[in-house]
């Protein structure tokens, strides 16, 4: 089975710009989790998605959001882009958020690195 | 506050040497416990979880923990250590809830090197 994508791998872009990554869960996974990995904050929760609704959402600006399709791909969608949005951006999906109140694994894809110029 | 605490930042051992990284937790209920290792380059990798029962927790590449109640800790524990295990390695919890959606709480990490 084939574990989580995402793409790209890596992107730069400008300070004002806007960005899109994109996150393929495992198949049969439905929910989605967005995480920021910077040197100075460590691992920080962005947003999670579970049947195309976000279900729950970190301590993070209206910036940055995101979706999930039907097929449970996701897309997390940074705009005005700052110099400390630099990080890497790492999904991770799981069967559900939860079964019977027991936290499904999550699995992590190996992440999109931004750095923002 | 609730928090996750790696204390060390950095730990050197030596090749076939034993290993033991610290995690401590503060929160109200003990959580969901897990340990997630990152290799250079790539996404992060479950090696264990305690979600109950054995406070021994066995895991993959011979990993194990220990779960410690009186003390609020969750150390992790190798016992001969193998170059290939150089890698920044993170405690994570999960706060005990009865909601379906959960996040993932990460300590700072603890960077690992093997000296040959």
């Amino acid at each position: 089975k084939a574990g989580v994508t995402q793409t790209p791998r890596y992107l730069i872009k400008t300070r004002g710009q806007q960005v899109t990554l994109s996150c393929s869960p495992i198949s049969g996974h439905r929910s989605v989790s967005w995480y920021q990995q910077t040197p100075g904050q460590g691992l920080q929760f962005l947003f999670e998605y579970f049947s195309e609704t976000q279900r729950n959402k970190g301590n993070f600006p209206g910036r940055f959001s995101g979706r999930q399709f039907s097929n449970s791909r996701s897309e997390m969608n940074v705009s005005t882009l700052e110099l400390g949005d630099s990080a890497l951006y790492l999904c991770a999906s799981s069967l559900e958020g939860s079964g019977g109140g027991v936290p499904n694994i999550q699995y992590f894809g190996a992440g999109t690195r931004l750095s923002v110029l | 506050a609730q928090s996750v605490t790696q204390p060390d930042i950095h730990i050197t051992v030596s090749e076939g040497a034993s290993l033991e990284l610290r995690c401590n937790y503060s929160y109200g209920a003990t959580p969901y416990l897990f340990w997630y290792v990152q290799s250079p380059g790539q996404g992060l990798q479950l090696l264990l979880k305690y979600f109950s029962g054995d406070t021994l927790v066995q895991g993959i590449k011979g990993f194990e923990a220990e779960f410690k109640r009186s003390q609020s800790s969750f150390n992790l524990r190798k016992p001969s250590v193998h170059w290939s295990d150089a890698a920044e390695y993170f405690c994570a919890v999960v706060p005990l809830s009865g909601a379906g959606s959960y996040q993932l709480t990460f300590g700072k990490g603890t960077k690992l090197s093997v000296i040959p």
